[in-house]
């Protein structure tokens, strides 16, 4: 099993520049999770789909965020314009929905810095 | 609404020693519980989950955690610390009829050699 998959691994950019986080979940998980983690912050939930569908977007900090999941093995993070207090680790989880005790599996991150 | 805590920003151990890592929730209901741990430059991986029955449950790494609803708390425990478990740690709850987990904000454990 190859796990959850992130790419880019690292991406540096400018601010103002449009930024895509991806994300690939574990194949069967019907839930999908994305992470912030700063060091100020710690970890927060951004958003999360179930079955594809967005169930809770309340942690996506403003509308420069934006995340889809056009598939199940497919899922979006989008930011524009991006700006330097987006800088941070991004996180991708996938879960297979099993009542409320399932277990989360992350990625490996995606580190964002934004000039 | 549910909340977690972890009272510890960093906790230091002598390797061999018992490491304890402390955690409390407030939940409605009856809570699920989770510790994950994160080593640098990696993501979260899960360590063990309490969702009912016996109260002490064993996970990964030989680490243990205690469910104690009286106090609310849900602690992370080791016997005998090793270097290796230097890492961050992270408790995580999420109520019956809540629909997310929320992770607490993490303690960083340093174990010396």
């Amino acid at each position: 099993d190859a796990g959850v998959i992130q790419s880019p691994r690292h991406e540096v950019t400018e601010m103002g520049q449009e930024v895509t986080l991806r994300c690939k979940p574990i194949s069967g998980h019907n839930s999908l999770f994305w992470y912030r983690q700063t060091m100020m912050r710690g970890l927060e939930l951004l958003i999360y789909f179930n079955n594809n569908v967005p169930i809770d977007d309340s942690g996506m900090p403003e509308d420069r965020f934006s995340a889809k999941m056009p598939n199940a093995s497919f899922s979006t993070l989008k930011i524009q314009p991006s700006e330097p207090r987006d800088s941070a680790v991004y996180f991708c989880a996938s879960s297979l929905e099993g009542g409320g005790w399932e277990t989360q599996y992350f990625g490996p991150g995606t580190r964002l810095l934004v000039l | 609404a549910q909340s977690v805590a972890q009272p510890e920003d960093q906790v230091n151990v002598a390797e061999g020693n018992p490491l304890t890592v402390k955690c409390t929730y407030s939940v409605s209901g009856n809570p699920y519980l989770f510790w994950y741990v994160q080593y640098p430059n990696r993501g979260l991986q899960f360590l063990l989950k309490y969702i009912t029955g016996d109260n002490l449950v064993k996970g990964s790494y030989g680490f243990e955690a205690e469910f104690n609803k009286s106090q609310t708390s849900f602690h992370l425990k080791k016997p005998s610390a090793l270097v290796s478990d230097s890492a961050l740690y992270f408790c995580a709850v999420r109520g019956p009829r809540d629909d997310k987990i929320i992770f607490g904000k993490g303690t960083r454990l340093h174990i010396l050699p």
